[in-house]
This record gives structure tokens, C-alpha cells and sequence, in this order.
């Protein structure tokens, strides 16, 4: 089974704060996803990743950015957290295989507040 | 740009029930399409998929087929049970690069 497990399933930062997002999946997925789920809004892709150091920017990037040293971690970071970023965050991953079906392995997601 | 639609929710039925949740998408070549489901306090888990006009995905009692002449992929389910009280989420998979694109999400609450 495929696991995607996220660092932490709550956290409150302060207004300002530079906050780190973990990922860390273990089935050597090339592609690594960060969404933010808000109500009324479902998922929003942030940013991903398709190979260790490259990155593309999702949907809602302003405010994020992230880092792939190493294949299996993908990082989410703010690097002045606003209260507008409070939020769930959800990590995934797939495997890249071209012409097949692959869906997307979810984490648990961290449910981030900025006071 | 591609999108998902989904029914608005919260959608609340009775134990053994039927279940319609309707998707209807927009995209341009051919996506594959999916459901997912998020149970309280959890990511998301691959309820079903499909990857070409008139296909069935199935998977736990729910069923979803790939209609490309009207671009939807309803999920039904013949029975609901409590157990399936949980947010679905409608997405598709664009046919370039390995975006996915997701609808709002549909709350299903069932009643004992």
C-alpha cells in the first residue's frame, strides 16, 4: 500500500511565521502534489513537483513556495504566513506512467491555522 | 480552462437509500475521470476510476460511468449505508501532464 504521511495533522502559527509543510511518501512516486482544501472550494492545486528539484506552479502559488532535495519529500513552505493561508492542506503523490491510469495517493492532511 | 461540477450538498438520506451524486465535467481531448472520497479527519482515497467514454468504474457498491456525450460520471449507489457518510469529490486528470482538476466536493450525510 501506498503511504503519504504528512508531518504534522495540526498546527497554529503566528501572522509573519515562516512555516514548513512536510510530505513524505514511500512508494518512489516521481510526482509529488501540494492542494489546499477550503470550504465550498475543494482542492486547489498549490504546486507540484515532477522530478527531485523541479517544480511547477498549481493554480494558487502567491504566498507558497517548495522544495524537492530528495525524491520521496516534498515540502510546502509560507514564507510569511497570513491569516488568509489558514487552511487544510493536502499532500499526494503519483507514479508517472504515460498512457496509464495513475490517480494520486492523499496524506491525512494538516490542518494549519495562522493567528 | 477545465473544470469539475458537482451537485451541492450536503446531500442527507436514510440507511438502504439510492445515491446520485451528479458530475458533469469540461475539458479538451479526453480525461480520465475519477471519484474520491474523504472520510472524517482523512485525506483522500481513490473511490473509482475510469479512463474512456462509456467505461464503468466500480468499487464498494458505487458505480460511475464515463459518458462523454454528455460529459458527466455520475456516482450511484443502490444502498447507502451509515458507513458512507463522508465528502466525494468529483475530479478529472487532464491528458497532458499529470494534473488533476477537482470539483467542490459533495457532503453525504446517511441516517440510521
Amino acid at each position: 500500500d501506498v503511504k503519504v504521511t504528512q508531518s504534522s495533522r495540526y498546527l497554529v502559527k503566528r501572522t509573519g511565521e515562516k512555516v514548513f509543510l512536510e510530505c513524505v511518501q514511500d512508494m518512489d512516486h516521481e510526482n509529488m502534489f501540494w492542494y489546499r482544501q477550503d470550504p465550498g472550494l475543494g482542492l486547489r492545486l498549490i504546486y507540484f513537483s515532477y522530478d527531485v528539484k523541479m517544480k511547477e506552479k498549481g493554480d494558487i502559488p502567491e504566498g507558497y513556495s517548495v522544495s524537492r532535495e530528495k525524491k520521496e519529500r516534498f515540502s510546502l513552505i509560507l514564507e510569511s504566513a497570513s491569516t488568509n493561508q489558514t487552511s487544510m492542506y493536502l499532500c499526494a503523490s503519483s507514479f508517472e506512467g504515460i498512457g496509464r491510469l495513475q490517480p494520486q495517493h492523499f496524506g491525512d492532511g494538516t490542518r494549519l491555522s495562522i493567528l | 480552462g477545465d473544470s469539475v461540477t458537482q451537485m451541492e450538498g450536503p446531500v442527507t438520506l436514510s440507511e438502504e437509500a439510492f445515491l446520485t451524486i451528479n458530475c458533469t465535467y469540461t475539458a479538451t481531448g479526453y480525461p480520465s475521470l475519477f471519484w474520491y472520497v474523504q472520510y472524517p479527519g482523512e485525506g483522500l482515497q481513490l473511490l473509482l476510476k475510469a479512463t474512456k467514454a462509456d467505461d464503468k468504474g466500480s468499487n464498494k457498491g458505487f458505480e460511475a460511468t464515463y459518458r462523454k456525450e454528455t460529459t458527466s460520471f455520475h456516482l450511484e449507489k443502490g444502498s447507502v449505508q451509515v458507513s458512507d457518510s463522508a465528502v466525494y469529490f468529483c475530479a478529472l486528470k487532464r491528458n497532458y501532464g499529470q494534473n488533476f482538476v477537482f470539483g467542490p466536493g459533495t457532503r453525504l450525510s446517511v441516517l440510521p
